[in-house]
């Protein structure tokens, strides 16, 4: 049972567009979602991360939004570059666990 | 990086043998994890480490072991290697003042099973 859905599993924009990745969580007692970006041949990059208590957090072009009565939680990248093609991981943890699931990726392509 | 480092960084072995991952940190966090990275299934936590000697299972941790018999190693062996766990092998790091915070990832490991 995949407990952080995310979608799309892929996305192409051109340069300067706001890509929105959406992730969705069932565990009410997750209380920490973070944002990876991980480029070809490396490992995951910690991007930006979010608690329940806002609703929005930015850093840089980018943004977490986050809608706790819907267990629903977005990342956009503002004015995107074609360096931020990568894949995006969101990811959940919190409650009684030690342990961070994550959702299966998105693929982002930024055309010059 | 975080001071991890992962070793080897690539492996090619053989169905049935053992194989063994090590992933090495400098900074003394007290949480380690070993994920494995999939197509179509994001990352996966194989086990976790919460301190020297101290371990947990993952949602995927059939076929694999882990032992922490120091703060700065924690290794992962695949105990009869199969085509299954021909994957690419994830370490983390927890670096927060909270029991899970703040995770970074190592470099990697590409493990092929034939």
């Amino acid at each position: 049972q995949q407990q952080v859905k995310q979608s799309p599993q892929s996305l192409i924009v051109q340069k300067g567009g706001i890509p929105i990745i959406n992730c969705a969580y069932e565990n009410t007692a997750f209380d920490y979602f973070p944002w990876y970006q991980q480029f070809p041949g490396k490992g995951p990059a910690l991007l930006i991360a979010i608690r329940p208590d806002v609703s929005e957090k930015k850093e840089g072009r980018f943004t977490i939004s986050f809608n706790k009565s819907a267990k629903q939680f977005s990342l956009h990248i503002m004015d995107s570059q074609p360096g931020d093609s990568a894949t995006y991981f969101c990811a959940a943890s919190g409650g009684t666990g030690n342990q961070f699931y994550f959702g299966t990726g998105t693929s982002l392509t930024v055309i010059p | 990086d975080a001071g991890i480092t992962q070793s080897p960084r690539h492996k090619v072995t053989e169905t049935g043998t053992p194989v063994t991952l090590r992933c090495h940190q400098t900074e003394n966090h007290r949480y380690m994890y070993w994920y494995r990275q999939d197509p179509g299934h994001g990352l996966r936590l194989i086990h976790y480490s919460y301190g020297v000697k101290d371990t947990d299972k993952g949602e995927v941790s059939d076929g694999y072991s882990v032992s922490r018999s120091k703060t700065e190693d924690f290794l992962l062996t695949l105990e009869s290697a199969t085509s299954s766990q021909t994957s690419v092998y994830f370490c983390a790091i927890s670096a927060g003042q909270r029991t899970i915070y703040e995770q970074y990832f190592g470099p990697g490991t590409r493990l092929t099973v034939t």
